[in-house]
């Protein structure tokens, strides 16, 4: 089964900072999502990658995906408080309506 | 707006009394999920609706039961929780139709076991 390693597990950064968080697959990945959890709370979309050498903005949220499609990368551009909370990456488990597989996520603190 | 609504958010049982999480969404989506989540730990999947086809995995425990009346709703029974069962469960949809946004989740329920 695919599994997905996400790092660091924790980040504390200060208000203003850029940060990168990574994920990476034990094998190749064909969606690539990542998702943003506040504590205690549902998942909310942010960004899904497909192509190797994708990239995509949102806002100060950039993520892409590497050109073997096993590993993806969110970067936070003058990270602000709203950004703190855990980002997940999902990957497909098997296309079709099979869900996604998750990493464990990363904890991200802004501090002021 | 369209979206997925759990209920409660908060749910607190004792141990061995059989409990029922609900899920509820407007999005029309034909697949339905239940993932369950642990502190700190990644979301997992326990089984999901495909129309009225049911997908259990592999590993889920035979603890663990879904329902799905109608399109709209889906329910998760825990028959007999364990202490080991207190965790967050998401509910989550999904259209074969989505070209983008993978699923949609609710937000959660987080159940505690007594």
């Amino acid at each position: 089964s695919q599994e997905l390693e996400q790092s660091p597990q924790s980040l504390i950064v200060q208000e203003g900072k850029n940060l990168t968080i990574n994920c990476t697959s034990s094998k190749t990945l064909y969606g690539l999502y990542w998702y943003k959890q506040k504590y205690g709370e549902g998942l909310i979309f942010l960004m899904m990658l497909q192509k190797g050498g994708e990239e995509k903005s949102h806002e100060k949220i950039t993520a892409k995906l590497d050109e073997k499609k096993q590993q993806s990368s969110l970067h936070i551009t003058a990270s602000q408080p709203s950004h703190a909370g855990i980002y997940l990456c999902g990957a497909d488990k098997g296309g079709g309506a099979d869900g996604l597989t998750f990493g464990k996520g990363t904890h991200l603190i802004i501090q002021p | 707006d369209a979206m997925v609504i759990q209920n409660p958010r908060y749910q607190v049982t004792q141990f061995g009394k059989p409990v029922t999480l609900s899920c509820s969404q407007t999005l029309n989506h034909n697949v339905m999920y239940w993932y369950q989540q642990k502190s700190s730990q990644a979301p997992k999947l326990l089984f999901h609706y495909y129309d009225k086809d049911f997908n259990n995995e592999a590993d889920t425990p035979d603890n663990f039961q879904s329902r799905r009346p109608n399109t709209s709703f889906c329910f998760l029974d825990i028959r007999s929780p364990g202490l080991g069962d207190a965790a967050m469960y998401l509910c989550a949809t999904s259209s074969q139709m989505a070209t983008n946004e993978k699923l949609f989740f609710g937000s959660g329920t987080q159940l505690s076991v007594l």
